[in-house]
């Protein structure tokens, strides 16, 4: 059974860097028919996707965070990451990580970590 | 971007009832959508992909149906765990978005 577990602080000060960690268990991040990706959640508000990764290390990010956004693969630990600079108390929300599973005519995220809460505050 | 309109954004019903939730898509997105519920403080639970396929372990209630722009998901005989937010998703360009959630409530 695949699992993903995220990590990271849960509290950064504006204007620094939110890095979050995701531990993917019970399966490997080096599949060729899955993305890993990250999707937040504002308190109180709906999903929104930030981007996803290929085991090739291509990456596709959400526009709207423009270049603050990177999401990097780590083969050897199984893990993948997320990096967001230059936070504003706009990027305070829920964090998941999760796979995107693609085939023929079919894409979807099905397996999701728990979710962490990242506060943006000083 | 391709916007998703959930309609309705709240709903209530009873065990028992039959339900159908909309989701419209602002352009076609072929059959790339996918339905996800979610408790609070939980997160979302994958109930049907490619528009009308059941995910393994969902039970037979939850159904989908749509291509193009127009997509519902209907569950069938409500039942008290069935009660949460649910919100579709377009997997076919990025960046892929997200309707802005269904909340059923319990009458």
């Amino acid at each position: 059974q695949l699992q993903l577990q995220e990590s990271g602080r849960g509290l950064v000060k504006p204007s620094e860097t939110l890095s979050l960690t995701c531990s993917v268990s019970g399966g490997s991040i080096s599949n060729r028919t899955d993305y890993w990706g990250w999707i937040r959640q504002p308190p109180g508000k709906g999903l929104e996707w930030v981007g996803t990764i290929y085991y090739s290390g291509s990456t596709y990010y959400n526009p709207s965070l423009k270049s603050r956004v990177t999401i990097l693969l780590d083969m050897s630990k199984n893990q993948f990451s997320l990096r967001l600079t230059s936070v504003t108390a706009a990027d305070t929300a829920v964090y998941y990580c999760a796979r995107l599973t693609s085939g023929w005519r079919s894409r979807q995220f099905d397996y999701w970590g728990q979710g962490t809460l990242v506060t943006v505050s000083s | 971007d391709i916007q998703l309109t959930q309609s309705p954004s709240f709903l209530s019903a009873s065990v028992g009832d039959r339900v159908t939730i909309t989701c419209r898509a602002s352009q076609d997105i072929t059959s790339y959508l996918a339905w996800y519920q979610q408790k609070p403080g939980k997160a979302p639970k994958l109930l049907i992909y490619s528009a009308s396929t059941l995910q393994s372990g969902v039970p037979s209630r939850f159904s989908g149906s749509g291509s193009g722009t127009e997509f519902t998901l209907t569950i069938n005989s409500l039942q008290p765990e069935d009660f949460a937010t649910y919100y579709c998703q377009q997997l076919n360009s990025f960046p892929y978005t997200f309707g802005q959630g269904t909340k059923l409530e319990i009458k």
